[in-house]
């Protein structure tokens, strides 16, 4: 099955800064991969999603890049704020319709 | 729509009691799903449901735990009986025809106790 490794586990920034969390997966048969942010004590929440025919998806602050070859993808966001502290969790979907596996996460802290 | 309800938000019970977990998906999604969140294993997929037949339940970690969905509006997961190491929070995710594991929305989750 698909398996969905997350660096790192902890990151912290200041307000401005960008900040890089990056995923790898092993089933090549994977094609959506999808982030999702949760803040304490919340649900998980879709913030961004890429497939695997296109290489770069950016909504805003947020963008997602995606290496077919070396099996990585990764989440990118500039000029982060303060609300952007959360967990973030990337996941691949394998060769399922209805599957994801989840990386552990990401505690990300803007410092002010 | 209010979103994905689930019911209770906090569940505080003892080794052996039945524990029932509920929840009402968005209406109109037909896919419905049961995760389970720990700080060790993360979140994983313990049932999937499909226009409320059970799909793939090889997530569900044994014949303790059991989940029904009777209609489109509801599903319940149940665990008797109940043991330390099920404590976790639990969510229920739906998504609309079409997408399957696209565009998951999830629930405020379960938190399980078990003492």
């Amino acid at each position: 099955g698909e398996n969905v490794e997350q660096h790192p586990s902890t990151l912290s920034v200041q307000e401005g800064d960008s900040a890089v969390i990056k995923c790898t997966y092993s089933d090549s048969a994977s094609n959506y991969f999808p982030w999702y942010k949760q803040e304490l004590g919340k649900r998980p929440q879709l913030i961004i999603d890429i497939r695997s025919n296109v290489g770069e998806k950016k909504d805003q602050r947020i963008a997602v890049t995606l290496n077919k070859t070396a099996k990585h993808f990764s989440l990118h966001i500039t000029e982060t704020q303060p609300e952007d502290s959360a967990v973030y969790f990337c996941a691949g979907s394998g060769g399922s319709n209805y599957k994801l596996t989840f990386g552990k996460g990401t505690l990300l802290t803007v410092n002010p | 729509d209010a979103g994905v309800i689930q019911s209770p938000r906090h569940e505080v019970t003892e080794m052996g009691q039945e524990v029932t977990l509920r929840c009402k998906p968005i209406s109109g999604h037909n896919s419905l799903f049961w995760y389970r969140q720990t700080m060790m294993r993360g979140l994983e997929l313990l049932i999937y449901f499909n226009n409320n037949v059970p799909i793939d339940d090889s997530g569900m970690p044994e014949d303790r735990f059991s989940a029904k969905m009777p209609n489109a509006s509801f599903s319940t997961l149940k665990i008797q009986p109940s043991e330390p190491r099920d404590s976790a929070v639990y969510f229920c995710a739906s998504s609309p025809p079409g997408a399957s594991n696209e565009k998951l929305f999830f629930g405020s989750g379960t938190q399980l106790s078990v003492l």
